[in-house]
């Protein structure tokens, strides 16, 4: 299947971390992104992993990948009020033209 | 430079009626695809063109189809609208057919399509 599955809301307070969570079904995924959607605005590529690293930081950013459990999922550290949005986790496969895209989790930052 | 740019921004048709949306790459992007988001949901693909050619489709029915130009930009046209084609159509381009070299596209910031 094509699904990729997100928590709907997060809810922290400013300076703390945020863990944002994402679940694939394709074990045949290469590269696994992270993209922000601010209101109104389009997609913006926070990061990417490819599928053979467990692990990757980007500044405030951390993404872990348990190809395993195949879940992934995105720390930001020290969260600020701008880091509000939703955020999308997205696959693609071996030697495809698309992007697959999970349902996206809102993260509200409150001060 | 210019980032992938979309027009028009805003848009609301009646069923029925037959709408095209625009997009052009980042100079230098040769591949541009379209992906529609329904509200609350995320980006579904629609169709990949590289070099003028249709790379992929995803599943979508006949009343969308699209095409890209010598320059690289690119029209969506949705047929026969219908209430559910309501959505926000976003473009994307890269320098790259294949998504996997690609490390994610460039999407623009959309068309907000309302169909009444």
């Amino acid at each position: 299947g094509e699904d990729v599955e997100q928590s709907l809301f997060l809810s922290v307070r400013e300076g703390d971390s945020s863990v944002i969570n994402c679940t694939y079904t394709d074990s045949s995924s290469t590269y696994l992104y992270w993209y922000k959607q601010e209101p109104g605005a389009g997609l913006q590529l926070l990061t990417y992993i490819f599928s053979n690293m467990d692990m990757k930081q980007d500044q405030r950013l951390t993404v872990l990948l348990n190809k395993k459990d195949k879940h992934l999922s995105l720390r930001i550290a020290d969260t600020q009020t701008g880091d509000s949005a939703i955020y999308f986790c997205a696959e693609s496969r071996y030697n495809t033209d698309k992007l697959i895209f999970g349902t996206g989790t809102r993260l509200q930052v409150f001060p | 430079d210019a980032g992938v740019t979309q027009s028009p921004t805003h848009l609301i048709k009646t069923r029925g009626q037959q709408v095209t949306l625009r997009c052009s790459p980042i100079s230098g992007h040769k591949s541009v695809s379209w992906y529609q988001q329904v509200l609350g949901q995320g980006p579904q693909f629609i169709f990949q063109y590289y070099e003028k050619e249709e790379r992929g489709r995803g599943n979508f029915p006949d009343r969308f189809s699209a095409r890209q130009f010598p320059n690289y930009s690119s029209e969506l046209n949705v047929n026969a609208l219908l209430l559910g084609d309501s959505a926000l159509y976003l473009c994307a381009s890269s320098s790259s057919s294949i998504a996997a070299v690609n490390y994610g596209y460039t999407f623009g910031s959309g068309t907000r399509l309302t169909v009444v």
